[in-house]
């Protein structure tokens, strides 16, 4: 069971605005560790999509934002594209496990 | 051009062992250390572990769920890391991932960036 929840799923159309949360606690996020967002399209490797919370790889549309407030963080992607169409994941440290960790993941629809 | 490219995986007996490659180009491949990660079917990501550059004593460590079963070593003369899987159960059964991991100053955390194509296990009797 991981220590980062995401909702399993979220969905918009066209052009939309859609957020994807991912709750930590006090031992990960709420510790001031930055949190790390991955593009997985269907039957390929994990891309990374943001670092260190808010940050873009060369090459990631400014589409993709991220926050991050208290115990939780966010990944927006604004004018949704049919392209967009994958699973979401966050990552972040846990120092209690003293370990990285992955979020739950959310499939994104475009409608 | 940043890559990795996994290798090794394939149908074997719970039981049997295993070992995957990952062969790295496009960075001085002893600079980094180098994870581990796997995705079971339909499922989500999960790290098995990972090996230390030798500039931090080239230690490994690893999940719980694969402690004492899997070895992970690196060659870095050949720009290569390895997975060592001994006493495969069933529930190994995922798609394999290695990776670089990446720190930059002011950011918290490291990251895993690039990760390779993958290369299925299945165990199977």
């Amino acid at each position: 069971q991981s220590v980062l929840t995401q909702p399993p799923s979220v969905s918009g159309a066209p052009g939309q605005r859609v957020t994807i949360s991912c709750t930590g606690s006090s031992s990960n996020i709420g510790a001031g560790y930055d949190v790390h967002w991955y593009q997985q399209l269907p039957g390929t490797a994990p891309k990374l999509l943001i670092y260190g919370t808010n940050n873009r790889p060369s090459g990631v549309p400014d589409r993709f934002s991220g926050s991050k407030s208290g115990t939780s963080a966010s990944l927006a992607i604004s004018g949704l594209q049919a392209e967009d169409e994958a699973d979401y994941y966050c990552l972040s440290h846990d120092s209690s496990l003293i370990e990285y960790v992955f979020g739950t993941g959310t499939k994104v629809t475009v409608l | 051009e940043v890559q990795l490219v996994e290798s090794g995986g394939g149908l074997v007996q719970p039981g049997r062992s295993l070992r995957l490659s990952c062969t790295a180009s496009g960075f001085t491949f002893g600079d980094y250390s180098m994870r581990w990660l796997r995705q079971a079917p339909g499922k989500g990501l999960e790290s098995v572990g990972f090996i230390r550059r030798k500039a931090e004593g080239g230690t490994t460590e690893y999940a719980a769920s694969v402690k004492g079963r899997f070895t992970i070593s690196r060659d870095d003369s050949k720009s290569i890391a390895y997975l060592q899987m001994n006493s495969l159960k069933t529930e190994d059964t995922a798609v394999y991932y290695c990776s670089r991991e990446v720190l930059e100053m002011g950011v918290s955390g490291k990251w895993f960036d690039p990760w390779g194509q993958g290369t299925l296990v299945t165990v199977s009797s």
